[in-house]
Parts: structure tokens; C-alpha cells; sequence
């Protein structure tokens, strides 16, 4: 399975894009790639998916290198609400989810 | 997005008695449901990957026998903790996949054995 690799944690001032990096050097092909949140005591919120093209919805905005070797996940106008653990995954050939250690931003008033 | 719940929400259980939780997806059906596990200050860890009707496959390191998986329907899947110590204190959270693109997570449960 493709692994990744984050930073461990990232600051950001509020009201700023937030821009959350990650490297999959070892994607296949056919594996998209997944950014999900984690606030404290909850489960995962799914975020954005992609596989070759950028991606955008209400949430945020994922570029994805167009050799997809790293992809980055903004998010265009941060609140104090989007501190939490940002996790990006490659996901699996069953479809498994195998969670790295993540990204911890912190908003900042 | 889906709604996948789980229940109960938190429990406390002693040392030696087993647990069930329940992970349910509301409005999709989930042929596949997986497993995690969360210690303090770390990332989910995958336990074990359930089919519907069919037995469940665990990942390295992962007691079969300790933790029992059942997926009898396309909307519920059970974890129970058997014969559960202190070290089995954790927070346990599901995820169901829907269409090819789409997997949810469930709330998550925690499971304190005293």
C-alpha cells in the first residue's frame, strides 16, 4: 500500500488560506487520494477525494502534483473551527483506509 | 455527507466481561464496513475489514478470537470485546463504504475497562 508522509503540525492564522502538504511518492495509478479531519474525541470527517485532477468543493480545495507524486489540501479562508488533525491517505486495493499520523493545525486567532 | 452512527457513544465496562458496539450506516447500504482502534495521542490503527455475510479478515496483530466482528447485514456491523482488560481501553470507531468513492466514519466509541 502507498504511505505518506505529513508534517506533524502546521499553524495558521485565522481568516488565511490554510495549505496542508502531503507526499505519496509510491501512488499507484488507480489510487485516489483522501483528506479527512479529526477534532478531538470525534471520528473522521471526510473532507475531499482526487486521482489525477484538482478538486474542489464547500470544504476546501485538493491539488494533486501531475505526477501525483504529493498532493495539497487548502483551505481557502481558516476558522478557529478547522483545528483539528488532517489526515491524507492513499487508499487502499481493498478499499482500505490506513491512517498515517497526520498533519496537527492549529488556527490561530 | 452519510450518516454512520454507532452505539453506545461511551462505555465502562470490568475487567473480564465483553462488550458489544455497533456501527450502523443510516441511508446507504455498506457492503463493506471497517474497524479502527485509537489510543491517546495516536492515529487510528485498522483492526479488521467486515463483508456483509461473510467472515471478517483482521490485520496483522489483531485477536480474532478477542475481537469478534459481525456483519449479518448490508447496515449493521458488531465488534464485540471479549473478555476485556485495562489494556483494551481505547477509542473504537467504524467506517462504512458506500458507492466506490464514498467511506464514512462513525462516531466513535469509548471503551474504558476498569
Amino acid at each position: 500500500d502507498a504511505k505518506t508522509t505529513q508534517p506533524p503540525s502546521m499553524d495558521c492564522a485565522e481568516g488565511r488560506a490554510a495549505n496542508l502538504p502531503c507526499n505519496h511518492s509510491t501512488i499507484s495509478g488507480n489510487e485516489y487520494v483522501y483528506w479527512y479531519r479529526q477534532i478531538h474525541s470525534q471520528g473522521p470527517q471526510y473532507i475531499i477525494h482526487g486521482l489525477k485532477n484538482n478538486e474542489t468543493n464547500e470544504m476546501a480545495s485538493l491539488i494533486i502534483t501531475e505526477d501525483r507524486k504529493s498532493s495539497t489540501l487548502i483551505l481557502p479562508h481558516a476558522t478557529l473551527r478547522d483545528t483539528a488533525v488532517y489526515y491524507c491517505i492513499v487508499r487502499g486495493p481493498n478499499n482500505d483506509m490506513r491512517f498515517g499520523a497526520g498533519t496537527r493545525l492549529t488556527v490561530k486567532p | 455527507g452519510a450518516v454512520v452512527s454507532q452505539h453506545p457513544s461511551w462505555v465502562i465496562c470490568k475487567s473480564g466481561t465483553s462488550v458489544k458496539i455497533e456501527c450502523r450506516s443510516l441511508d446507504f447500504q455498506a457492503t463493506t464496513m471497517f474497524w479502527y482502534r485509537q489510543f491517546p495521542k495516536q492515529s487510528l490503527m485498522l483492526m479488521a475489514t467486515s463483508n456483509e455475510g461473510s467472515k471478517a479478515t483482521y490485520e496483522q496483530g489483531v485477536e480474532k478470537d478477542k475481537f469478534l466482528i459481525n456483519h449479518a447485514s448490508l447496515t449493521l456491523s458488531t465488534l464485540t470485546v471479549t473478555s476485556a482488560h485495562p489494556e483494551d481501553s481505547s477509542f473504537y470507531i467504524c467506517s462504512s463504504r458506500g458507492s466506490a468513492y464514498e467511506q464514512y466514519f462513525g462516531p466513535g466509541t469509548r471503551l474504558t475497562v476498569t
